[in-house]
């Protein structure tokens, strides 16, 4: 497609539980981010993937959050043994060319943890 | 600490009226972009600035970069109810190879 797509577009899952979330960017985008957007916040940023380099994973909340990225195409986030606090929406971005121009977002997954 | 502040937080306002938000920060950054987002949907660009003093305008939008590349405004001249959404103000700061950050975003309402 045209634009970032992301799926699932919702989730309710259970305490405890896995979840792995993924992102499709636009094709020959370089940078992938992904961010967390609290109920009525702003957009917390978690890890982004340029190119072939290593991952910067400063943002990631704790070890139960993890992300990888096939090349320069698909992206997956995977939250282990959820909690209520990882109740969000998760959205993905991409990119040309990394800190430079636009950022593209998806629509987000919207996680809700019971 | 944020890095970002943004004010106000909420603002509702009567078609036609005239609105200011700002986005504050204690750093330098490269550049400030302005994201629109409606419920539902992601962050859609509306303008990035990158020169200190720098003024864009996009219709009833008016954008201002600070001169110390610290803070900028978003003016809208009068607003209509299609305005109505979150307004978010992201950076690249000046200094390291960080990713974009956003403020909390100002969630305006205008009402017919």
């Amino acid at each position: 497609g045209a634009g970032v797509s992301q799926s699932p577009s919702n989730k309710v899952t259970e305490k405890g539980k896995d979840v792995e979330l993924r992102c499709d960017p636009i094709s020959g985008h370089t940078a992938l981010y992904w961010y967390r957007q609290r109920l009525g916040q702003g957009l917390e940023f978690l890890i982004y993937f340029q190119g072939n380099s290593a991952p910067d994973k400063s943002g990631l909340p704790s070890d139960r959050f993890s992300a990888e990225r096939t090349g320069e195409s698909v992206s997956t986030l995977t939250i282990q043994r959820t909690q209520q606090e990882d109740s969000a929406v998760y959205l993905c971005a991409s990119s040309l060319v990394f800190r430079i121009g636009e950022l593209f977002f998806g629509e987000g997954s919207r996680l809700t943890v019971l | 600490t944020q890095l970002l502040e943004q004010s106000p937080q909420f603002l509702s306002i009567q078609e036609g009226e005239n609105l200011t938000v700002y986005c504050n920060s204690s750093s330098v950054f490269s550049s400030l972009q302005w994201y629109r987002q409606e419920p539902g949907e992601g962050p859609v660009l509306l303008v990035t600035v990158v020169t200190g003093g720098e003024v864009k305008k996009l219709k009833r939008l008016t954008f201002q970069f600070g001169d110390a590349r610290k803070d900028s405004s978003l003016h809208i001249t009068a607003a209509q109810p299609g305005d109505t959404g979150l307004y978010l103000c992201a950076g690249f700061r000046d200094s390291g190879n960080t990713p974009l950050v956003f403020g909390k975003g100002t969630r305006l309402s205008v009402i017919a």
